[in-house]
């Protein structure tokens, strides 16, 4: 079965501090997904990333980052010189392969961070 | 700008009442899901749908049905709300074959049940 497992349940830091929420996954599945959401205090989850199973290449965004280690069952975000814009809670997310009709997500329980200026 | 439009942000009602919480997405997508948004547990799946009259069950589908009659609207039902049903609502919507697996949300409904 999935599962996902954000051992972080708050993390607060200080603005311009970087910062790493971590994401452990459990899947059968050889070929699968993995996300990140963002649910800012409006409460809309905004998509960050997607990876899939086959491509372990961490990934820059900006202020974002990816680090991908299948070894680990792992899938980190790090976000660099943190901004109070930043406070939100953070959700990482699994699917067992893009199903035909529709993606089934199965999310960890969230991570929230706070930033303070 | 894509939008995923929840009809209550706020809805407070009595053990026994029926609910009705509605999701209408505007950007043609075949998927709609609902989600339930507990702390700690993260975002669970109640039902989910691929097409107009299409439904399956998703990991706690059990107090609520749904309707999908439209293709742009998605109602969750709760047949007689229980104090346990007292959670954070989430709607999303995907296009079919995205590549992206990119979900979009709403804002959610937050559904007091007293």
């Amino acid at each position: 079965a999935q599962k996902v497992t954000q051992a972080q349940t708050e993390i607060s830091v200080v603005e311009k501090e970087d910062v790493t929420l971590d994401c452990v996954y459990e899947t059968r599945d050889t070929t699968y997904y993995l996300f990140w959401y963002k649910q800012p205090p409006s409460g809309e989850l905004v998509f960050l990333i997607r990876r899939n199973s086959f491509d372990e290449q961490n990934e820059i965004s900006g202020r974002y980052s990816w680090n991908f280690q299948k070894s680990t069952s792992s899938f980190n975000f790090t976000i660099t010189a943190s901004q109070v814009v930043d406070s939100a809670v953070y959700f990482c997310a699994l699917s067992e392969a893009l199903w035909y009709q529709g993606n089934k997500l199965v999310f960890g329980a969230g991570t929230i961070l706070r930033v303070k200026s | 700008d894509v939008k995923v439009t929840q009809s209550s942000r706020y809805l407070v009602k009595r053990t026994g009442e029926k609910v009705f919480l509605e999701c209408v997405q505007d950007m043609d997508h075949e998927n709609m899901f609902w989600y339930r948004q507990d702390p700690g547990l993260g975002l669970r799946l109640i039902y989910f749908s691929y097409d107009v009259k299409m439904k399956e069950k998703g990991d706690i589908p059990e107090g609520y049905s749904v309707s999908r009659e439209k293709k742009e609207r998605f109602s969750l039902i709760l047949e007689s709300a229980s104090t346990n049903q007292t959670s954070m609502y989430l709607c999303a919507s995907s296009l079919h074959g995205s590549n992206t697996g990119e979900l979009f949300f709403g804002e959610g409904s937050r559904l007091t049940v007293l």
